[in-house]
């Protein structure tokens, strides 16, 4: 079955930098713009970035944009998020989420795995 | 950015009811707008896509409608398992937004 597994999340100082990991299975990985997302307890969902099939152009959220860089690896069917200078805001569950219908321009998100948590504190 | 705003944020019903959550965008969004189903501790669910189209496998009592700035999420005959938080997102273009949430309990 469609499935995405994230890793890579835990507790951080301010100012330092964490690696999060999402693997894929069941779906045509190469073929799909993927996301990720978070969500701070009790809070609401927020978008972070995006990533194109083939890897370019991506698109990022404001607050994370010069911070966090997206990636993936279509032979290891993974994706990734790189989070530099993390900061006691960017404390969250950090989801990763396949595209599925799609504008032309952004998408919705049809799979989404079970989260990571990083937090971040002194 | 496009803010998203969900009406009510929370709301009570009973099994069997017919519930509506509203979901007005700050400009126009065309028909792009995705619903999600949140239940505690798990990942959001995909819903409803492009305003009204029904997601594969999500129940017929689930359905959405409206375009350009202004949508609703409406549920028939509410059942036990549809609890849960519902999120609306835009999709129009980057970066896309979700409303707040509305928080359905049970009366």
């Amino acid at each position: 079955q469609v499935q995405l597994v994230e890793s890579g999340g835990g507790a951080v100082q301010p100012g330092t930098s964490l690696r999060v990991s999402c693997e894929a299975s069941g779906f045509t990985f190469s073929s799909y713009p993927m996301h990720w997302l978070r969500q701070a307890p009790g809070e609401g969902l927020e978008w972070v970035a995006v990533i194109s099939p083939d890897g370019s152009p991506h698109a990022y959220a404001d607050s994370v944009r010069g911070r966090f860089t997206i990636a993936r690896d279509n032979s290891q069917n993974t994706l990734y998020l790189q989070m530099k200078s993390l900061r006691v805001e960017d404390s969250a569950l950090y989801y990763c989420a396949k595209e599925g219908h799609s504008s032309g321009k952004a998408g919705t998100l049809d799979v989404w795995g079970q989260g990571t948590m990083v937090t971040v504190s002194s | 950015d496009i803010q998203m705003t969900q009406s009510p944020s929370s709301l009570s019903a009973s099994v069997g009811d017919r519930v509506t959550i509203s979901c007005r965008a700050s400009q126009d969004v065309s028909s792009w707008l995705a619903w999600y189903q949140q239940k505690p501790g798990k990942a959001p669910k995909s819903l409803i896509y492009a305003a009204s189209n029904l997601q594969s496998g999500v129940p017929s009592r689930f359905s959405g409608s409206g375009s350009g700035t202004d949508f609703t999420l409406t549920i028939n005959n509410l059942q036990p398992e549809d609890f849960a938080t519902y999120f609306c997102q835009h999709y129009n273009t980057y970066p896309i937004t979700f409303g707040q949430g509305t928080r359905l309990e049970i009366k």
